[in-house]
Order: C-alpha cells, then sequence, then structure tokens
C-alpha cells in the first residue's frame, strides 16, 4: 500500500535554480493537491487537479507550475527559486472531493531550502 | 474567504488527564466539514476526526470527541485519557461541501500539544 508518494524528502537549491517535486499514488484518486507549510503556519494551498489535464490555482499560487498528464502523477515546478519559498511541500489526494465520504490522504512531505 | 483560528498556540496537558483545544471558524456557507489533524515530529499529517456541518451529533473517534457550536462556529477537540503518543502540532481545517470551496483545504496556524508523563 503505497498510497501517496513524494520524492525527495529533502532538498537544497540556491536562489534562481529550478527543480521539480515529485507526487505519485496508486489508488486512483482524481483529486491531487500541493499545499505548503510555514512555521506558525498552517498548510496552504498551492495549486489542485481535480483530473488529468485539469489544474487550478489555489490560495499561494505565485512561483509554482503544475501539469497532470496522468491520473497518478502531479507534480510541482518551482522554476526560479526564491527564498521566500523555503518551506515543506505536501501532496494529497483523494476521491472528488463532492463525496460525503471522501478522505484525503497526505504524502510525508518534502523539506525544502532555498539559499 | 474562510478563515480558522486557533487561539492557542501551545498547551499541555498530564497524562491520563483531558485536554481540549479550541477553534473557531467563518464561513457564509451552511454545509461544509471541520476536521482535526495531527502532525507529529515525523511531520506526517494524520486525520484524527471529522464532523460534518449537517449532523448535529458530535463526532467521535475512540479518546478524540469534538464540541460542535455551529451557530458559534465552534469546534473544539478533546482528547481524554491523554497519552506520550498524543504529543504533536493540531490543525483545525474546514472545507466547503460545494463549489470552488470544496477543493481547498483551510487550516488554522496549529496547536502544540505536549504531555506530561
Amino acid at each position: 500500500n503505497a498510497g501517496v508518494t513524494q520524492t525527495p524528502k529533502f532538498q537544497v537549491l540556491k536562489t534562481g535554480q529550478s527543480m521539480t517535486l515529485q507526487c505519485a499514488q496508486d489508488m486512483n484518486h482524481e483529486y491531487m493537491s500541493w499545499y505548503r507549510q510555514d512555521p506558525g503556519m498552517g498548510l496552504r494551498l498551492i495549486h489542485y487537479s481535480v483530473g488529468a489535464g485539469i489544474t487550478d490555482q489555489g490560495e499561494v499560487p505565485n512561483g509554482y507550475n503544475v501539469s497532470r498528464s496522468t491520473t497518478e502523477d502531479f507534480p510541482l515546478r518551482l522554476l526560479s527559486a526564491a527564498p521566500s519559498q523555503t518551506s515543506v511541500y505536501f501532496c494529497a489526494s483523494s476521491y472528488s472531493p463532492g463525496q460525503r465520504k471522501e478522505k484525503l490522504f497526505f504524502g510525508s512531505g518534502t523539506q525544502l531550502s532555498v539559499l | 474567504a474562510q478563515t480558522v483560528t486557533q487561539s492557542q498556540p501551545e498547551m499541555s496537558v498530564q497524562e491520563a488527564e483531558t485536554v481540549t483545544l479550541s477553534c473557531t471558524y467563518d464561513t457564509s456557507e451552511s454545509d461544509y466539514y471541520l476536521f482535526w489533524y495531527k502532525q507529529p515530529p515525523s511531520r506526517q499529517m494524520i486525520l484524527v476526526i471529522r464532523q460534518e456541518a449537517y449532523k448535529q451529533q458530535n463526532a467521535t473517534e475512540n479518546r478524540f470527541s469534538v464540541n460542535f457550536q455551529k451557530a458559534a462556529k465552534s469546534f473544539s477537540l478533546k482528547i481524554s485519557d491523554s497519552q506520550l503518543g498524543d504529543a504533536a502540532m493540531y490543525f483545525c481545517a474546514y472545507r466547503a461541501h460545494s463549489g470552488a470551496g470544496s477543493y481547498q483545504l483551510t487550516f488554522g496556524k496549529g496547536t502544540k500539544l505536549s504531555v506530561i508523563p
């Protein structure tokens, strides 16, 4: 039972570098999302997807790109990393949010530091 | 926009005692969900309990129960018979039942719970 798998678990970048955080789920979930968690803050939504080919912005989308070419994968791209993007990133997935019994499954997080 | 407020940045409880974590929220929706998540030092987000706003009955999960006051927009978590493994950050979260808000969890800033042996 893999659930939601995030890679890498830790990453250090220099300002201006680009990278992709990977997220994969094996539960055939339609909904996938990316959150960031900063010290003293709760999680905030960056982007989400309700199916392959469909993405939308969340609360804090600036500086991040996403795409959803398959049901299983939802990568998060930082095109030009900035120190303000130092954070812990969580990927989460679920069945359609409209279903009353849906449960959000979280990955184990990626600690990203931008120097 | 919906907001979730946790007014207690830190709490402590003696092992085997009971503790209540507070949460208030603001919404104009009538149908929504409320959640409590636990985040131990491992960083994993663990769903503790969920409440559906249309249900009058307070949700319970073993030693965890909530006091849901819809009119007051209050959603507190009670942990009974506290155990050392309950030590963690606890986040209250809100999600609308339908519309654009149904695709986003809005989190509070969290309460750090310490359990004293």
